[in-house]
C-alpha cells in the first residue's frame, strides 16, 4: 500500500456507460495527479489539481471529467468511452506541485471498454 | 520542458550492477533528477532523487557528473525482482514520463 489509493481495481464499461474512478490519499499532499497508461506507450498526463484547483489539462476529452472535492481524493469521471480509451489510469500525490519530490502513485484502475 | 533519453532495455542476470545513464542535455538549473520504477500493472515507485554529484539510499546510487547533462542509476547486485521499467525524469514541477528503460533480470 503505498497511501494513495484507487478504486476499483479493475472496470469493465461499455461505450453508453457512466463510471467514475476515485483516488484517495491521507499524506497530507497538497496536488494529485490523473495519468492514462495505454498498452505499451508512456504514462500520459491528464489532469493537476493543486489545492483543489484544477491547474493543468492536457487537451483531454470531454468524455473525461474530473473531480476534486478536497485535497484528499480525486475523481475521474467517465461517459460514453470508445474502445481507445481501455488503459491503466493512474492517480498520483505529492506534496506541492511546485516541489519536485516524492510524487507517491497508486496501483492504477485497468479499464476496459467493451 | 527537459527531455531525456535513455536506453530502451537492458538485459541482465541475478547478482550483477545494473548501471542504465539516462541524458538530459537542456536540464535547467531549478531541476532535480528523479527516478522511479514501475512493475506491470502498477503504478511508478520514487527510487532516488539528486541534483549534483552522488545520492545513495538502501535501493540505488545515483551519480550526477558536474555538468549534470547526464546521470546514471547504479542498482547493485540486482534479483528477478528488479525486472521492471526505469524511468528518468528532469521535470522540476511537471511529472513526463519518457518510454524508460525496461530492465529484465535473468537467473
Amino acid at each position: 500500500e503505498t497511501g494513495v489509493t484507487q478504486t476499483p481495481r479493475h472496470l469493465v464499461m461499455g461505450m453508453t456507460n457512466k463510471k467514475s474512478l476515485k483516488c484517495e490519499q491521507h499524506l497530507g499532499h497538497n496536488a494529485m495527479y490523473w495519468y492514462k497508461q495505454s498498452a505499451k506507450k508512456p504514462l500520459e498526463l491528464m489532469f493537476v489539481y493543486s489545492l483543489e484547483e484544477r491547474v493543468e489539462n492536457n487537451s483531454v476529452p470531454s468524455r473525461f471529467s474530473p473531480e476534486c472535492p478536497n485535497s484528499s481524493h480525486l475523481f475521474l469521471h467517465l461517459h460514453t468511452l470508445q474502445p481507445e480509451d481501455s488503459a491503466l489510469y493512474l492517480c498520483a500525490s505529492s506534496q506541492d506541485q511546485q516541489v519536485h519530490y516524492g510524487y507517491t502513485f497508486g496501483s492504477g484502475t485497468r479499464l476496459t471498454v467493451v | 520542458l527537459a527531455k531525456t533519453t535513455q536506453p530502451i532495455s537492458m538485459d541482465s542476470y541475478e547478482g550483477q550492477e545494473v548501471n542504465i545513464t539516462c541524458s538530459h542535455n537542456n536540464i535547467a538549473t531549478n531541476d532535480y533528477i528523479t527516478w522511479y520504477q514501475q512493475f506491470p500493472s502498477q503504478g511508478p515507485r520514487f527510487i532516488i532523487q539528486g541534483y549534483k554529484t552522488k545520492v545513495t539510499n538502501e535501493v540505488a546510487s545515483l551519480f550526477i557528473p558536474a555538468d549534470r547533462k547526464s546521470s546514471t542509476l547504479s542498482l547493485p547486485r540486482v534479483s528477478l525482482s528488479d525486472t521492471a521499467v526505469y524511468y528518468c525524469l528532469v521535470d522540476d514541477y511537471k511529472l513526463s514520463f519518457g518510454a524508460g528503460t525496461t530492465v529484465t533480470v535473468r537467473a
